[in-house]
């Protein structure tokens, strides 16, 4: 198995661009998220998806749209690329079990988009 | 807003020494993930903890969340060079089951002079 595949892993945009980071689990995981990592900052959540469907922001959603295009996949669009959204882009899925009650369950990440903004 | 902070945010060690991060919440936790990742790597799943109180060991490391489930302990024995990396925690912001809403430390990152 792959686990959880981003494309591209690399890529230069300048200022204005837009662009659609992509990202599939083959897990069957329900939840999908999109995390951004600055130096020093640690992961900040942007978008997740719950589960096929729906979508809610995170931490640092502006300037950021996201896809849900089925379970599998779940995509980030950057509409108009600015210099502070350079960064490294993860992708991470999970599974869910909400009759569980308060356990989450740990997430598998992909191995990034480095991002350069110019 | 919940936050979740994590010190020290650098640590040099000799190989062979210990070293511990630790990870403090201003709010009660449901539960707490560690994460570790290599330079130029991607975050893995460490282990997760859930009960007040509770210790789990994997090998060399230790883990450990604090009685009031507000802090969190990573304690690693004898160090070595494959354990260099930036360890993360990270808290679940809401209780009964909330998705989604992981709250990353921003890291430890560990080196290690052979």
């Amino acid at each position: 198995n792959a686990g959880v595949t981003q494309t591209p892993k690399f890529q230069v945009l300048k200022t204005g661009q837009s662009m659609t980071l992509q990202c599939a689990q083959d897990m069957n995981h329900n939840s999908m998220y999109w995390y951004r990592q600055d130096p020093g900052m640690g992961l900040r959540l942007i978008y997740y998806s719950a589960s096929e469907g729906t979508t809610d922001k995170g931490e640092v959603p502006n300037g950021y749209n996201v896809s849900r295009l089925n379970k599998r996949e779940f995509s980030l669009r950057l509409e108009s690329a600015a210099p502070s959204q350079t960064s490294v882009y993860f992708c991470a899925s999970s599974e869910f079990y909400p009759m569980i009650g308060d356990r989450d369950q740990p997430q598998h990440f992909g191995d990034g988009t480095r991002l350069s903004i110019l | 807003g919940q936050q979740v902070m994590q010190i020290p945010q650098y640590q040099h060690v000799q190989e062979g020494e210990d070293f511990t991060t630790y990870c403090n919440s201003s709010t009660t936790l449901s539960n707490i993930q560690w994460y570790k990742q290599r330079p130029g790597g991607h975050p893995v799943f460490l282990i997760q903890l859930v009960k007040s109180g509770e210790v789990k060991k994997q090998k060399r490391l230790t883990f450990q969340f604090g009685e009031a489930k507000k802090n969190s302990s990573l304690h690693i024995t004898a160090t070595q060079t494959t354990d260099v990396g930036t360890y993360f925690c990270a808290g679940l912001k809401n209780y009964g089951g909330s998705q989604g809403n992981l709250i990353f430390g921003k890291g430890t990152k560990l080196s290690v002079k052979p």
